[in-house]
């Protein structure tokens, strides 16, 4: 596609449901990106996809948190037994090879509401 | 641990007024840096971005960011600020020791008055 999609654009769910963010990365690119910016913070890292590589999962905030790349293309997000500090813009962002600054290039977010 | 620091988080400026945010990061090695923009109702977007050479980078719509290793910088300027430069800016960190790892700040809000 022409940019990064990432679906739903809104959620609202209650505590305790899990919840599924997806992302699709513009064509070609190897490497994805997760984000979470919550009010008044930075972006804050989650996961990195490379390629067939082991994904970098060092910025998950809890066991709660997965996510999966499909076919090295679309990527899901998962937040389980979802908590009320999950709340926050869930970002995603696709790069070309994945090589050391590279630039990003980032979808439109998930606005993510626990009630 | 590695981190990026925006201390400026609301800064309000005239139009044609000077500016500059401030980006201090913490990591002793080689890194990249990068300045992104995030305006109104758009995606994260990139503004500039250092790698290596001359410090002084040049990025769109006027903007610079110079890159001072000694005190672990790279704020970014601009001699006359317009009223679509309101925007969120973040300063980004990615050490050359890992691909993966870009460090965000917790950006700085700009509004220019018109």
């Amino acid at each position: 596609g022409a940019g990064v999609s990432q679906s739903p654009s809104n959620k609202v769910t209650e505590k305790g449901k899990d919840v599924e963010l997806r992302c699709d990365p513009i064509s070609g690119h190897t490497a994805l990106y997760w984000y979470r910016q919550s009010l008044g913070q930075g972006l804050e890292f989650l996961i990195y996809f490379q390629g067939n590589s082991a994904p970098d999962k060092s910025g998950l905030p809890s066991d709660r948190f997965s996510a999966e790349r499909t076919g090295g293309s679309v990527s899901t997000l998962t937040i389980q037994r979802t908590q009320q500090e999950d709340s926050a813009v869930y970002l995603c962002a696709s790069s070309l090879g994945g090589q050391g600054g590279e630039k990003l290039f980032f979808g439109s977010g998930t606005q993510l509401s626990v009630l | 641990a590695q981190s990026v620091s925006q201390h400026n988080h609301h800064v309000i400026l005239s139009e044609a007024a000077s500016l500059e945010l401030g980006c201090n990061y913490s990591y002793g090695g080689t890194v990249n840096l990068f300045w992104y923009v995030q305006y109104p109702g758009q995606h994260l977007q990139l503004l500039l971005k250092y790698f290596s050479g001359d410090p002084l980078v040049k990025g769109i719509k006027g903007f610079e960011a110079e890159f001072i290793k000694s005190k672990f910088s790279f704020n970014l300027r601009k001699p006359s600020v317009q009223w679509s430069d309101t925007a969120e800016y973040f300063c980004a960190v990615n050490p050359y020791s890992s691909a993966s790892k870009i460090i965000f700040g917790s950006g700085t809000r700009l509004s220019i008055r018109p």
